[in-house]
């Protein structure tokens, strides 16, 4: 099935840094998204990419869906305290059978140094 | 709305022993979804229903494990018999829609770490 690899595994970082992550799969996806999650907690929508090329914002964090419609980057200004946590990609796709299917990364664990 | 509520919170088990995790869907959500999460594979769809009804059980491991969804309100992720590999995370999510997106994303409880020994 299709794979999704999310790089990297892990981040340290001290607050205040850029972050950067970004997810690359095997074949096409019609939609690309990104999660958080909080520990203990489900993972939360972030941020949803609807076309190739397309760029978007949330706040402090920048999403953009690749051109090839194959890979997906998340970028997060000026770090926090409170982003601690697992982001996720996540691809979307239209099965054979005309259902939507979504596939996850792997994660990305970001911790933040004092 | 108190989002999906998913029981118990921690299970833990000895090998051979039948699992029951539950889920309360939000109100309204016609898609409810089942997914697990370990850190060798991340997280992975089990199944999914519509309305009720299972549309995609591709993702069970094996026939130790079952899902119903009784109705609209109710759905129950069954393992049995229970073996050390099944220890895990597991999620219990759903959206109005089956198309994910900003208008319908997909909600997740909190889930449930079971533990098999």
């Amino acid at each position: 099935g299709q794979q999704l690899n999310q790089s990297p595994q892990s981040m340290f970082i001290q607050e205040g840094e850029d972050v950067s992550m970004n997810c690359t799969s095997s074949s096409i996806f019609n939609t690309w998204l990104w999660y958080k999650q909080d520990p203990g907690e489900g993972p939360v929508l972030l941020i949803a990419l609807y076309k190739a090329g397309e760029l978007t914002s949330n706040g402090r964090l920048t999403a953009q869906f690749g051109i090839t419609r194959k890979d997906s980057f998340l970028n997060i200004s000026a770090s926090i305290p409170s982003d601690v946590g697992i982001y996720f990609c996540a691809g979307q796709e239209t099965t054979n059978f005309g259902n939507e299917k979504l596939t996850f990364g792997t994660g990305t664990r970001l911790t933040i140094i004092p | 709305d108190a989002g999906v509520i998913q029981s118990p919170r921690h299970e833990v088990t000895e090998m051979g022993q039948e699992v029951t995790l539950r889920c309360k869907p939000i109100s309204g959500h016609d898609y409810l979804f089942w997914y697990r999460q370990t850190m060798m594979r991340g997280l992975e769809l089990l199944i999914y229903f519509n309305n009720n009804v299972p549309i995609d059980d591709s993702g069970m491991p094996e026939d130790r494990f079952s899902a119903k969804m009784p109705n609209a309100s109710f759905s129950t992720l069954k393992i049995q018999p229970s073996e050390p590999r099944d220890s895990a995370v597991y999620f219990c999510a759903s959206s109005p829609t089956g198309l994910h997106s900003y208008n319908s994303p997909l909600h997740f409880g909190n889930g449930t770490r079971l533990t098999v020994t």
